[in-house]
């Protein structure tokens, strides 16, 4: 069975860094690109970033560019999602999101989510 | 950025009903080779992560209910939910996947009457 677990979030002033992690089991890791999706308070769904399967291409949003940085480790089947320089709008719940292997960009698996709250 | 619009913003009907859920794209998400829109849905139930139910506009996910269907073509699309049911209730969001960033509509939330 598919099991992305989030972890690393919290409460964090403005400005400040927080590294995001997803554990990823139940499937081939190193075959899969991965995604972070973010969801404001009471609001709709964000594409924040993916990765290629290989490690070697990344992908942010406009507004998380040059803050955010996605990394993996295919090696211990994790994506990390280091957030810096972050401001109230990044509060969030954070998705970790397993691409699909036969549809490009299209999210199949998602993690259960972890909250981000920036305020000071 | 590719801009999906969602309409309505909510509705309500009842058990056993017909719900209609429009997309629109600012764009078209068609990709030549085998006419294929990029385009999918997806549905989130209150305190859970969504969940993928149709890609290429109307293939249904593995284990999504056959009251679940998708239709559209160029920049228009429709989920539409047959025979609804008290499970149901939850957000449904399309997505388009044709270009970087991927971007979702606003959301329908479906309510029973």
């Amino acid at each position: 069975e598919v099991h992305l677990a989030e972890s690393g979030g919290g409460l964090v002033q403005p400005g400040g860094s927080l590294r995001l992690s997803c554990a990823a089991s139940g499937f081939t890791f190193s075959s899969h690109l991965m995604q972070w999706v973010r969801q404001g308070p009471g609001k709709g769904l964000v594409w924040v970033s993916q990765i290629t399967s290989d490690g070697r291409s990344s992908n942010y949003a406009d507004s998380v560019k040059g803050r955010f940085t996605i990394s993996r480790d295919n090696t211990k089947s994790t994506v990390d999602l280091h957030m810096s320089s972050l401001r109230a709008e990044d509060t969030a719940v954070y998705f970790c999101v397993r691409g699909s292997l036969s549809v490009r960009n299209v999210s199949d698996h998602w993690g259960q989510g972890i909250q981000v709250t920036v305020t000071s | 950025d590719i801009v999906m619009t969602q309409s309505p913003e909510s509705l309500a009907v009842s058990l056993g009903e017909r719900a209609t859920i429009h997309c629109k794209s600012s764009q078209s998400v068609l990709f030549g080779p085998g006419d294929k829109h990029y385009l999918a849905w997806y549905q989130q139930k209150a305190g859970q992560s969504p969940r993928l139910l149709i890609y290429w506009t109307s293939i249904r996910e593995s284990g999504v209910p056959d009251r679940f269907s998708g239709s559209g073509s160029g920049t228009d699309f429709t989920l539409t939910i047959n025979s609804v049911q008290a499970e149901d209730v939850a957000v449904y969001y399309c997505q388009q996947y044709f270009d970087i960033p991927p971007t979702f509509g606003q959301g329908t939330k479906v309510d029973i009457k």
